[in-house]
């Protein structure tokens, strides 16, 4: 089977910096995607990686092992709007996106 | 500015009660998905359109039923709703899975509540 794994739930300091790990098991890899969710709104897209190694942008970063079948974002100097769920997402050999659910982050003052 | 409109945002329904939801998209986009989605968990894709083509998930209930009319609006039918079925109602757009890479574009859901 499919199978995506993030933590549960994180919580870090405001003005920190976090990292939010994801592995994957899929049918064949065409790319994985973070998004943000706050909560009771729409996913939003963050980032895309298909080749090994760090994607920046701004704030954030996410990087891809497609061997180890592992990524990370990693979010500096966290703000309270940042207090939000990620999810990490793979689209397997079929296009088809595989989802999981979510790591919630919490921002302490 | 280009967008997905989903409406309405919040739909209460009696249990068994048919409802509709509807979902726009100025984006163009070849692809439309419908996404169900509960509490802390993944989106969970229902089914989705590649223009015309209509795709089901296999666990898909065949108490859902989706239409898309034209390339701009789909709409999600739920024809006999049962208390299970309460979430969030997710839909989303994309130009071509085949050419990555291909974001998925969220309109900002529906939130179902079965009385």
């Amino acid at each position: 089977g499919q199978n995506i794994d993030q933590p549960t739930e994180m919580t870090a300091t405001e003005g920190a910096i976090v990292q939010i790990n994801c592995t994957y098991q899929t049918s064949g890899f065409n790319g994985l995607f973070w998004y943000q969710q706050h909560a009771g709104e729409a996913p939003t897209f963050l980032s895309y990686n298909v080749l090994d190694g760090l994607e920046e942008k701004g704030r954030f970063s996410s990087f891809l092992s497609r061997s180890k079948g592992y990524s990370y974002l990693l979010l500096k100097e966290l703000q309270m709007k940042d207090s939000a769920s990620y999810l990490c997402a793979v689209m397997d050999s079929n296009y088809q996106l595989i989802w999981g659910a979510g790591t919630k982050l919490i921002i302490k003052p | 500015d280009a967008m997905v409109i989903q409406n309405p945002r919040y739909q209460v329904t009696q249990f068994g009660k048919p409802v509709t939801l509807s979902c726009s998209q100025t984006l163009n986009h070849n692809v439309m998905y419908w996404y169900q989605q509960k509490s802390s968990q993944a989106p969970k894709l229902l089914f989705h359109y590649y223009d015309k083509d209509f795709n089901n998930e296999a666990d898909t209930p065949d108490n859902f039923q989706s239409r898309r009319p034209n390339t701009s609006f789909c709409f999600l039918d739920i024809r006999s709703p049962g208390l299970g079925d309460a979430a969030m109602y997710l839909c989303a757009t994309s130009r071509d899975p085949s050419r990555p890479p291909d974001t998925q574009y969220f309109g900002p859901g529906t939130r179902l509540t079965v009385l």
